[in-house]
């Protein structure tokens, strides 16, 4: 059974940083791409960015909001992808939920985890 | 790169079909078939009910179906049930500055 278990949210002041975890099993990690996507109070799902598998160069795409403050990155041994969060900002308030991608679909979400900036 | 278009509310009676439309541009919506559907409860994760535009994952029900037509995208559920009240996402791949983009999200009420 694929799984995915976010870690590491919790109450951040703006302009701290702050990252999050997401822990695979189920499947073998290394081979898919992973993805965040966050949800803002009451709003709706914004994509965030993406990691290819080392088979593709493990390479990373990320939205326009969080170029150059957000950084993903991945340990295939330890089945773990990371979202590196620094600058935050309030508007960055949501839950941040850690994705399987397979070509063109988001085919498996954790459960999500809350970040709150806020001083 | 713009979210995708839908409807902020749906309703319909049990046993009726409803449908929810998606719409993009021929950068996104209109230029692949890498439309997916997704299904929120309140407080929970989205589960992925259509992938491809028509293609349900192993366990998602037939009356969940999906098609496309030029730049707009749409789910239709068929039956409708009280355990589809929910919110809904459409998705696309895009060929614009970010890969992926979502819709505005429709909230299903089942009357």
């Amino acid at each position: 059974e694929v799984q995915l278990v976010e870690s590491g949210g919790g109450l951040v002041q703006p302009g701290r940083s702050l990252r999050l975890s997401c822990t695979a099993s189920g499947f073998t990690f290394g081979d898919y791409a992973m993805s965040w996507v966050r949800q803002a109070p009451g709003k709706g799902l914004e994509w965030v960015g993406f990691i290819r598998s080392k088979a593709y160069g493990g390479t990373t795409e990320y939205a326009a909001s969080v170029k150059g403050r957000f950084t993903i990155s991945r340990d295939d041994s330890k089945s773990i992808a990371y979202l590196q969060m620094n600058s935050l900002k309030t508007e960055d308030t949501a839950v941040y939920y850690c994705t399987r991608i397979r070509v063109g679909r988001f085919d498996y979400w954790g459960q999500g985890t809350l970040v709150t900036v806020s001083s | 790169q713009s979210a995708l278009t839908q409807p902020a509310s749906v309703s319909g009676s049990p046993g009726q079909s409803i449908t929810i439309s998606c719409t993009g541009t021929s950068s996104d919506v209109g230029g692949y078939n890498y439309v997916s559907w997704y299904q929120q409860h309140p407080g929970k994760a989205p589960k992925l009910m259509i992938y491809d535009v028509s293609n349900r994952p192993s366990g998602v029900s037939n009356r969940f179906s999906g098609s496309k037509s030029g730049n707009t995208a749409s789910l239709t559920i068929s039956g409708l049930q009280a355990e589809d009240e929910a919110d809904y996402y459409c998705s696309s791949y895009t060929s614009s500055s970010i890969p992926y983009v979502f819709g505005t999200g429709t909230k299903v009420t089942v009357l």
